[in-house]
């Protein structure tokens, strides 16, 4: 079965812009959450949605925003970047996302801003 | 609020040997989940193992064991019979049950190298 994937694996953008980053949970999944991992630090928790209603949000401001789709499928949207918002965004997946679950992770999307 | 602790930026160990990767916790709460996943530089995290605040038991999976100390709220991981491929970043991440999202929070992270 395939694991979690995300598109694209790179980015480039310039401050002001916007990007979406796309995640596909594995297959039976129906909850996904967003982590964003500065280099050299661990990941930090951005969102988690289940049934395309989001559960939890990280400390992180309303540039950022995500939603998941009826095939579980999610976006994460990040709007004006900032330079700080350079880093690997990682998508997560689990059954339910219910407290006791383990969650995977995909490869990750490194973006750049410059 | 939840905090992850890993003290060991590096680490090395010699092919085949054991090495134990720190990781203490802090929480006020009685029900949470510990965690260890392996980063390789491509950038995926791996679940290792994972312990809960409940069990009794020690976690095993294979090579892996989490050293499990409630009272230091310590949950260090083990790897038995060091091999290349174990080369990459550890981290110990926790999760706390109380809030209701499944979201995980992460130590800094140990860069385990593996010397032939």
């Amino acid at each position: 079965d395939a694991g979690v994937t995300q598109s694209p694996t790179h980015l480039i953008k310039t401050r002001g812009q916007h990007v979406t980053l796309r995640c596909s949970p594995i297959s039976g999944h129906k909850s996904v959450s967003w982590y964003q991992q500065v280099l050299g630090q661990g990941p930090q928790f951005i969102f988690q949605y289940y049934e395309k209603e989001e559960r939890g949000r990280g400390n992180f401001p309303d540039r950022f925003s995500a939603r998941q789709f009826p095939n579980y499928s999610s976006e994460l949207n990040v709007n004006a970047l900032l330079l700080g918002d350079s880093a690997l965004y990682l998508c997560a997946s689990s059954l339910i996302g219910g407290t006791q679950e383990t969650q995977y992770f995909g490869p990750g999307t490194r973006l750049l801003v410059l | 609020a939840q905090k992850i602790t890993q003290t060991q930026p590096g680490m090395f160990v010699q092919e085949k040997e054991a090495v134990t990767l720190d990781c203490t916790y802090d929480t006020s709460d009685q029900s949470y989940g510990l965690f260890w996943y392996k980063q390789p530089s491509s950038g995926e995290m791996i679940f290792l193992i994972y312990q809960g605040s409940y069990d009794e038991q020690n976690a095993t999976e294979g090579r892996y064991s989490l050293n499990f100390q409630k009272a230091r709220k310590s949950a260090n991981l083990v790897i038995s019979a060091s091999q290349l491929g174990d080369s990459a970043m550890y981290f110990c991440a926790m999760r706390d049950d109380q809030t209701g999202a499944n979201n995980l929070f992460f130590g800094t992270g140990t860069r385990l190298t593996v010397i032939p």
